[in-house]
């Protein structure tokens, strides 16, 4: 199975401030990464598909990047909204692991 | 509007067995495959299962196969997932996901969106 291992696993930022979370796999997976937003108590929402592409309706503010083994999820200017857990999930080959999750907390 | 509404989860002993659903809607449902993820309380997130759009791909994680099997009837526009053998360690909230595409193994398969939820509980 693809491990997939994020860093940090908690982190404390402010409004305003710019935030990189890092997704690293196990092996290659090419471009095969997606990302997700989950706030306490509701299901997850997905943010970038394919290690770059923005989902639609999801701020431009959010931006992924890497391939291979290594990326990256930036919120340029962290807004109230934006606390909350974030997860990477490889889809290149079954079984699509997730990375043990990213919370983002307010400083 | 895509809108996928988990159901059937409940309290259940361990060994027990338990079927979950999910009714889809906004969508052509045969044309996706559909997945299964599921959350331990205040853990991170297990992906479980996919099928495909025709219903005739499956795929499993390790921690359930054998156990589980996922399934579909596209004339109802619902996902199911039979649950035997159950263990304190399937406690979770369920949830459904979208795929992107019909094939079950495919690497185009990101989730979205994703149901609300249902919560199994396996305790004696």
């Amino acid at each position: 199975d693809i491990q997939m291992t994020q860093s940090p696993s908690s982190l404390s930022a402010s409004v305003g401030d710019r935030v990189t979370i890092t997704c690293r796999a196990s092996q290659s997976i090419s471009t095969y990464l997606n990302w997700y937003q989950q706030k306490p108590g509701k299901a997850p929402k997905l943010l970038i598909y394919a290690a770059s592409s923005l989902q639609s309706g999801v701020p431009s503010r959010f931006s992924g990047s890497g391939s291979g083994t290594d990326f990256t999820l930036t919120i340029s200017s962290l807004q109230p909204e934006d606390f909350a857990t974030y997860y990477c999930q490889q889809s290149y080959r079954t079984p699509y692991t997730f990375g043990q999750g990213t919370k983002l907390e307010i400083k | 509007e895509v809108q996928l509404l988990e159901s059937g989860g409940d309290l259940v002993q361990p060994g027990g067995s338990l079927r979950l659903s999910c009714a889809a809607s906004g969508f052509t449902f045969s044309s996706y495959a559909m997945s299964w993820v599921r959350q331990a309380p205040g853990k991170g997130l297990e992906w479980v299962s996919i099928i495909s759009g025709s219903g005739g791909s499956t795929y499993y994680a390790d921690s359930v196969k054998g156990r589980f099997t996922i399934s579909r009837d596209n004339s109802k526009n619902t996902l199911y997932m039979e649950m035997n053998s159950l263990r304190a360690e399937d406690t979770a909230v369920y949830y459904c996901a979208k795929g992107f595409q019909t094939a079950a193994g495919s690497a185009y398969n990101w989730f979205d969106p994703w149901g609300q939820g249902t919560l199994v509980t396996v305790s004696s």
